[in-house]
């Protein structure tokens, strides 16, 4: 079955405490890519890659990191998350850069 | 970034009626796409859209590309309670960035 898969899918932590949300599709897209939803805000867009070593900032990356080693994953590092990065998280993905997405069931983070 | 501003905030319908919503920008996009996010799940792309003035139908659902390529609308007809969820419009921006409207909260009373 086709799918990107996130985990953890639930977490509560505390400020600083480095954390890794990761992320895996299986349908061999080029392009991966991170969002965080907020009430009233919809989806933006926090990093996004269109191949094996390439990754880009999207609308707001402060305070996170991404890294993309190989084709299928593509994980979301907090190196010292806060309190304004309590959200939820979704992972991407697609072939090249059409816009049409397929989401991850969403990792909901508190960070204490 | 690129503003979406999307209509309405919220809905409140009941089954059977029609409902449109909308999406507008102040700048010109190649794609707009529509999704549709249930409850404790991942957004589904419903409609992507790709030509100035296309109108593209999925069973009830029915969405156009602005003609001026700063909006895109989605209607959905007839109304029944699984349509509930909040949608979103979306725009590929720079051909790489993706920017979502606020979404569009539906609920369908029964």
């Amino acid at each position: 079955e086709a799918q990107v898969t996130q985990n953890p899918r639930y977490l509560i932590t505390v400020t600083g405490k480095k954390l890794t949300v990761t992320c895996s599709q299986n349908m061999n897209h080029e392009y991966m890519s991170w969002y965080r939803q907020d009430p009233g805000l919809g989806l933006r867009q926090i990093y996004y890659s269109m191949n094996v070593e390439v990754t880009d900032k999207g609308d707001v990356p402060e305070g996170y990191k991404v890294s993309r080693k190989e084709k299928r994953n593509f994980p979301l590092i907090l190196e010292s998350p806060s309190p304004n990065q309590t959200s939820l998280y979704f992972c991407a993905s697609s072939w090249g850069n059409t816009g049409e997405l397929f989401f991850g069931e969403g990792s909901r983070l508190t960070v204490l | 970034g690129q503003q979406l501003n999307q209509s309405p905030q919220s809905m409140f319908i009941q089954e059977g009626e029609d409902v449109s919503m909308n999406c507008t920008s102040s700048s010109i996009f190649n794609t707009w796409l529509w999704y549709k996010q249930d409850p404790g799940e991942g957004p589904v792309l419903l409609i992507a859209l790709y030509k100035a003035g296309e109108l593209t139908s999925n069973g009830r659902l029915t969405a156009q590309f602005g003609i001026t390529r700063k909006d895109s609308f989605l209607n959905i007809s007839a109304s029944i309670p699984s349509d509930v969820g909040i949608y979103f419009c979306a725009v590929s921006y720079n051909n790489n960035d993706m920017r979502f409207g606020a979404g569009t909260r539906l609920t369908v009373k029964p």
